[in-house]
Formats: C-alpha cells, sequence, structure tokens
C-alpha cells in the first residue's frame, strides 16, 4: 500500500500569502495524485486531479506540480475562504491512499 | 445537479451491524465508481471501499476487509455498505463518495455524510 505524508502538518499564513503544501509518496504513483480542500464541518472539496489539472470551478490561485514521489500545491494568494484542511490522495491503485492533512490556518 | 444522500447511521454496539445507503441523483448511475471514505472525530481521511460502475469490481480497505461489503443497486440509484462486526475504531462519519470522469479514485462529489459510533 501506498503511503503518503504531508508536511508541514500545521502552515500559519496571513492573507494575501503564497502557501506551498508537501506530499511525498512512498514509492512512484507517476502523476496520479490529487488535492482536496476540507473546511470545518464541510464535506471534502475536490481541487485539483492528477497532480495539476484544476477541478472544475477552482480557482486559479490554486496550482499542482510534482509526478514520481513528490508533489506541490501552491495557493499563489491565500483569500479569507482558503484556511481549510488540505489533503493529497493516491489513485495509482487501489486502495486510494489519503495523506494526513495539512491544515492552513491564519497567522 | 448530482447529489449524493447518506443514511442509516447511528449508534451501535461493539460487534454490532449496520447498513449504510447512499441515494445519488443527477448522472447516470452506472456509469461511475462509488466509494466510501470515513473521518473519525477530528482525524483525517481513510479510504473504507469502492466499487466499480458495473458492479462487479468491488474494493476494501485491509481495515475493514472482511466486515464490511458494498454493493450498489441500479434500480435504486443507491449505495450500500453493510457494516458487521464493527469495532469502535469504526466510528466516524461515512461519506459516499462519486469516482469522476478521470477516474475511479478521482472524487468529484460527495455526500453530506452519516455519522456512525460504536460503543465499546
Amino acid at each position: 500500500e501506498t503511503v503518503l505524508t504531508q508536511s508541514p502538518a500545521t502552515l500559519s499564513l496571513s492573507p494575501g500569502d503564497r502557501a506551498t503544501l508537501s506530499c511525498r509518496a512512498s514509492q512512484s504513483v507517476g502523476t496520479f495524485l490529487a488535492w482536496y480542500q476540507q473546511k470545518p464541518g464541510q464535506s471534502p472539496r475536490l481541487l485539483i486531479y492528477d497532480a495539476s489539472n484544476r477541478a472544475t470551478g477552482i480557482p486559479a490561485r490554486f496550482s499542482g506540480s510534482g509526478s514520481g514521489t513528490d508533489f506541490t500545491l501552491t495557493i499563489s494568494s491565500l483569500e479569507p475562504e482558503d484556511f481549510a484542511v488540505y489533503y493529497c490522495q493516491q489513485r495509482s491503485n487501489w486502495p486510494g491512499t489519503f495523506g494526513p492533512g495539512t491544515k492552513v490556518d491564519i497567522k | 445537479e448530482v447529489q449524493l444522500v447518506e443514511s442509516g447511521g447511528g449508534l451501535v454496539q461493539s460487534g454490532g451491524s449496520l447498513r449504510l445507503s447512499c441515494a445519488v441523483s443527477g448522472f447516470t448511475f452506472r456509469s461511475y465508481a462509488l466509494s466510501w471514505v470515513r473521518q473519525a472525530p477530528g482525524k483525517g481521511l481513510e479510504w473504507v471501499s469502492g466499487i466499480s460502475g458495473s458492479g462487479a469490481g468491488t474494493y476494501y480497505a485491509d481495515s475493514v476487509k472482511g466486515r464490511f461489503t458494498i454493493s450498489r443497486d441500479t434500480s435504486k440509484n443507491t449505495l450500500y455498505l453493510q457494516m458487521n462486526s464493527l469495532r469502535a475504531a469504526d466510528t466516524a462519519i461515512y461519506y459516499c463518495a462519486k469516482g469522476s470522469f478521470y477516474g475511479d479514485l478521482i472524487f468529484d462529489f460527495w455526500g453530506q455524510g452519516t455519522l456512525v459510533t460504536v460503543s465499546s
């Protein structure tokens, strides 16, 4: 089973800052990696699929990059609604494991 | 509009059983894989089980293999999760999630979740 690790666990930033979140896989997943955002009391929302493709309706300030074992989610300029928990997930094979999450909170 | 509505959660004793349902609408049911993803209180997401669009393929996390059974009823546009031999560690919000055009495990729509509490 592919294990995903995310860093940092918590990122404390201010609105307007650039956020860089990391996800590392225990073995290559190619580009089969997605990113989800979850706000308190809400279901997760798909942001990025296959490493760098924005899902429908996702603002351009969200971008993803990487391949193999190292991936990055970048939020170019944080909006107030972006403070949330972000999960990466691999779909290289069943099960589609998730990372432990990175919480982006307000500094 | 795509909708996934879970039901069937509740309080059950350790060793007991529960069946979750997820009624879906707004897309061609048999064309997409569906999964159950859970989230223990204050914890991260854990994929639990998935089923292909045809229903021919079923997949389970090691933590539930042999205890949970996933199924789908095309006539009712409903996904199920039969959970047996429940443990305290199964306590979580259970989400139903739809696979996307781009991949069975790319979840583009999620339900609101149903809470399962297993008392020891």
